[in-house]
């Protein structure tokens, strides 16, 4: 079946640490998103792509880094810029951004990155 | 600028009560898709429904059925008869005239007590 593969679903960082959350989808999306949850929070966007090698900054990108060397994939780095990374992330992708229809997203499961 | 307004940050309900989640959204577009998402305690955000701004006829899905009004510009999402499996946080998207980039509701938990 296609979908969205999120790793680690847990994952802890140690203050000063740089982690890498992978996102990989096999639905042949062209659009694909990070987003930031803050418990009893809604969705804060960070990075989104619309195609291979390009990705945009979004909301609240710093601290963050990604890279779109393939289609499939999309990580998220979080650095040790980023001074509150305990959240919940949660990769997305979408048919086309520039495309037409309003299929919307489809979401991984999630990864819950805590500092310790 | 596109905004979704979700004024019901939390709903509490006894099983089998009736309840409506409310959605308020600004856009400039006339043609634009609206979402609505569940997300269970589990994490992973499901699609439950998708309205095109020219559709405004009201959809029911088994327990649960949707409200398209654009001259109030809602879209309110109802569960009847609730139950324990509907507790999660909800959230109404809104998409632009290519459909595929979000402006998300800040959602709105539900929780259903027995």
């Amino acid at each position: 079946d296609g979908g969205i593969t999120q790793s680690p679903k847990y994952l802890f960082r140690k203050e000063g640490q740089n982690v890498t959350l992978s996102c990989e989808q096999n639905l042949n999306h062209d659009a694909m998103y990070w987003y930031r949850q803050d418990p009893g929070q809604g969705l804060r966007l960070i990075y989104y792509s619309q195609i291979v090698n390009d990705f945009q900054k979004g909301d609240i990108a710093e601290g963050y880094s990604v890279s779109r060397e393939k289609k499939e994939s999309f990580p998220l780095t979080v650095t040790s810029a980023q001074k509150n990374p305990t959240a919940f992330y949660l990769c997305a992708s979408s048919i086309s951004l520039l495309g037409t229809g309003g299929y919307g997203y489809t979401f991984g499961s999630g990864t819950r990155l805590t500092v310790v | 600028a596109q905004k979704v307004t979700q004024a019901q940050t939390e709903i509490s309900v006894v099983e089998k009560e009736d309840v409506t989640l409310d959605c308020v959204y600004e856009t400039r577009d006339t043609t634009y898709y609206l979402f609505w998402y569940k997300q269970p305690p589990s994490g992973e955000l499901v699609f439950l429904i998708r309205r095109n701004s020219f559709d405004e006829q009201n959809e029911i899905s088994g327990r649960y059925s949707w409200n398209f009004q654009k001259s109030t510009s809602s879209f309110n999402f109802t569960i009847t008869a609730s139950q324990v499996v509907d507790s999660a946080v909800y959230f109404c998207a809104l998409g632009d005239n290519a459909g595929n980039m979000l402006t998300f509701g800040g959602g709105t938990r539900l929780m259903v007590k027995p």
